[in-house]
């Protein structure tokens, strides 16, 4: 079974500081990992996925994630947050037979000007 | 627009009544999937069709509510009798069914309020 722990759910950064949401997941199987963006009022989209090649991802918006499976980490990074990158993000995982996702409780964040 | 799109954006409804849903998905994606969101919770899986066949159920997915995808395009998710509790973001996704990886493109949602 997967599962996805996503620590702190809330998190605020002032504006051009790094960004850093965790997240740990639960597999049974060699998952894959997303991160996906909610903006208000909006549906889900998708940041960045592991798919078991390079550990670590880049993805949409100048964010990035790496992969540890010792750590069973997937936390999602930064280097400078943008009032633009308030929103909520959920981490995701998927079994390999992508059937259904399980998502994390979600993080919120704020960013301060 | 060629995303996943959903109708109606907000339901209102009261205590009892049956309500249905709309979702589209992107042209030509096999899978299709129904989450529901809760405020302050991630996404519960709740469905998953590949083409017309629905192929998995979540124990979320009471008597109550019955999903389908006629000819596998667009689906619908109807629920009976709503609860209170029913109060929730329902969310469409699809994705191509096909490749290494197949991450899962989201609709906008419906929001459902029971009164």
């Amino acid at each position: 079974a997967q599962s996805v722990t996503q620590l702190g759910s809330h998190v605020s950064v002032s504006e051009g500081a790094l960004v850093l949401l965790r997240c740990n997941y639960s597999s049974s199987v060699p998952p894959y990992l997303f991160w996906y963006v909610q903006y208000p009022n909006q549906g889900l989209q998708l940041l960045l996925k592991y798919t078991s090649a390079a550990t670590l991802v880049k993805g949409i918006n100048g964010f990035e994630a790496e992969f540890k499976k010792s750590e069973t980490s997937f936390h999602l990074t930064k280097p400078s947050a943008h009032m633009s990158d308030a929103a909520e993000y959920f981490c995701a995982v998927s079994g390999n037979n992508f059937n259904k996702f399980y998502f994390g409780s979600g993080t919120k964040l704020n960013v301060k000007p | 627009d060629t995303g996943v799109s959903q109708n109606p954006r907000h339901k209102i409804t009261k205590r009892g009544q049956n309500v249905t849903f709309r979702c589209d998905p992107i042209s030509e994606h096999n899978r299709l999937y129904w989450y529901r969101q809760t405020l302050g919770q991630g996404p519960e899986f709740l469905t998953y069709f590949q083409n017309e066949a629905q192929l998995e159920k979540s124990r979320l997915l009471s008597d109550r509510f019955s999903a389908e995808r006629p000819k596998g395009s667009f689906s619908t998710l109807e629920i009976q009798r709503t609860e209170q509790g029913d109060s929730a973001m329902y969310l469409c996704a699809s994705s191509p069914g096909q490749g290494a990886v197949d991450e899962q493109f989201f609709g906008p949602g419906t929001r459902l309020t029971v009164l």
